[in-house]
């Protein structure tokens, strides 16, 4: 049961123009939603996240929405560049409740962004 | 502040051998999870340690254990092992539970031949 899903494996955007990746996600106990990115050979790294209270968390170039009522979440960057190729995972977390999925965090499949020069 | 290190990188194995991954969390963080990474099913949840007690469990047979030491370290330990276990073993640390906001060492990648 994939209970968060990126449907576009990859994702080939032009350097200056924006990317956009998208997250859908099942379980409505989800409260907490992060996005890591991820360059070959090395961990994912942190990088931006928002509450399920809020609709919109930007930091710099990094822009996440989420739409609770069609769990959806995406990650709009702006303006792209070469460095930000690499693979980006949404990730969705149980952050205010106890019971059995507390401090587990569940990863969508990844979306391979490519931006060109 | 160093990051998450985790030991060996990479490590080749065969069938029905067990084999043992090491993490050192930063400094000062007490919550250690494992993840596997693989093609098809992505990043997968494995366990969570806090305090040296396990506090979560994902969907993964009995063959795959792990434990937390006092100074927040952390093994796994897969038995048995089968082909379908070669993966990338990713640990991660935080400094409290629920955050999400976690920090990744960069793997175990484990080859069962």
């Amino acid at each position: 049961d994939q209970q968060v899903k990126q449907n576009s494996p990859s994702l080939s955007v032009q350097e200056g123009r924006i990317s956009i990746l998208n997250c859908d996600y099942t379980n409505s106990m989800f409260d907490y939603f992060l996005w890591y990115k991820k360059y070959p050979a090395e961990g994912p790294t942190f990088l931006i996240s928002i509450s399920s209270i809020k609709d919109k968390n930007e930091d710099g170039r990094f822009t996440v929405f989420l739409n609770k009522s069609a769990k959806h979440l995406s990650l709009h960057i702006v303006p792209s560049q070469p460095g930000d190729s690499a693979v980006y995972f949404c990730a969705a977390i149980v952050a205010n409740a106890g019971g059995t999925s507390y401090g587990k965090l569940t990863f969508g499949q990844g979306t391979i962004l490519t931006v060109h020069p | 502040k160093a990051g998450v290190t985790q030991t060996p990188r990479y490590l080749i194995k065969t069938r029905g051998q067990q084999v043992t991954l090491s993490c050192s969390p930063i400094s000062g963080h007490r919550s250690v999870s494992w993840y596997q990474q693989t093609p098809g099913q992505g990043l997968q949840f494995l366990f969570e340690y806090f305090s040296e007690t396990q506090r979560n469990k994902g969907n993964f047979p009995g063959r795959f254990s792990g434990r937390q030491f006092s100074n927040s370290r952390s093994e796994m330990n897969v038995s048995t092992l089968e082909l379908g276990d070669s993966a990338l073993y990713l640990c991660a640390s935080s400094p409290t539970r629920g955050t999400g906001e976690l920090f990744f060492g960069e793997g175990s990648r484990l080859t069962v031949l």
